[in-house]
């Protein structure tokens, strides 16, 4: 049991490049998130997913768009990337059957746009 | 709408020092409340949790109450090692648990 892993761990574009960040659980969960960290700011939410096919929009969704096509994966997309989006991005998946919400963390992806 | 808000740091205590960290939120109807650790160059862990009113959570010498009537969920520890240094982070989730809101995280060194 994995739990929720994040791929790559590391990147560094160039202002303009695109790139998808993948994340992963295999604890059959109906929710997914995507945050992002930046110092001082705590956790921001991009995006989410209630469920397979569906999507919804945070607090910080524009220059980013994602896709949940299988109920246990949700990619981030940066289609063209900003310095500003240099940050540390954090999955996170939950399952409202246990009525806990509890969140539970990938490992995190640090992106360096130049 | 709903928002957390937790003691500014960074905050640096000797070993065996006590330690509080301060949560306050505000929110529309009875959320759940957390708290997260995150060590240096991992993900967040959850470290206890409240579901309703005057609930507990602890977890590894950590306490923290649920307080309706203060809108609080303090952090609290009594004694704390240096392997306690991380940034934590008080977070509430309301409703369908949809969405989570963090605090921005509080730094805690603990030195020998």
């Amino acid at each position: 049991n994995a739990g929720v892993t994040q791929t790559p761990k590391f990147r560094v574009l160039k202002t303009g490049q695109s790139m998808t960040l993948l994340c992963a659980q295999d604890m059959n969960h109906e929710y997914m998130y995507w945050y992002r960290q930046d110092p001082g700011m705590g956790l921001r939410l991009i995006h989410y997913s209630v469920g397979e096919g569906t999507t919804a929009k945070g607090e910080v969704p524009d220059g980013y768009n994602v896709s949940r096509l299988k109920k246990q994966n949700f990619l981030l997309g940066l289609e063209s990337a900003a310095p500003s989006q240099t940050s540390v991005y954090f999955c996170a998946s939950s399952s409202y059957s246990s009525g806990n919400y509890e969140q539970y963390f990938g490992p995190g992806t640090r992106l360096t746009v130049t | 709408g709903d928002s957390v808000t937790q003691m500014e740091g960074p905050v640096t205590l000797s070993e065996e020092a006590c330690l509080t960290i301060n949560c306050t939120y505000t929110a529309t109807g009875y959320p759940s409340l957390f708290w997260y650790v995150q060590y240096p160059g991992e993900g967040l862990q959850l470290l206890l949790k409240a579901t309703k009113a005057d609930d507990k959570g602890s977890n590894k010498g950590f306490e923290a109450t649920y307080r309706k009537e203060t809108t609080s969920f303090h952090l609290e520890k009594g004694s704390v090692q240096v392997s306690d240094s991380a940034v934590y982070f008080c977070a509430l989730s309301e409703g369908t648990g949809n969405q989570f809101y963090f605090g921005t995280g509080t730094s805690l060194t603990v030195i020998p």
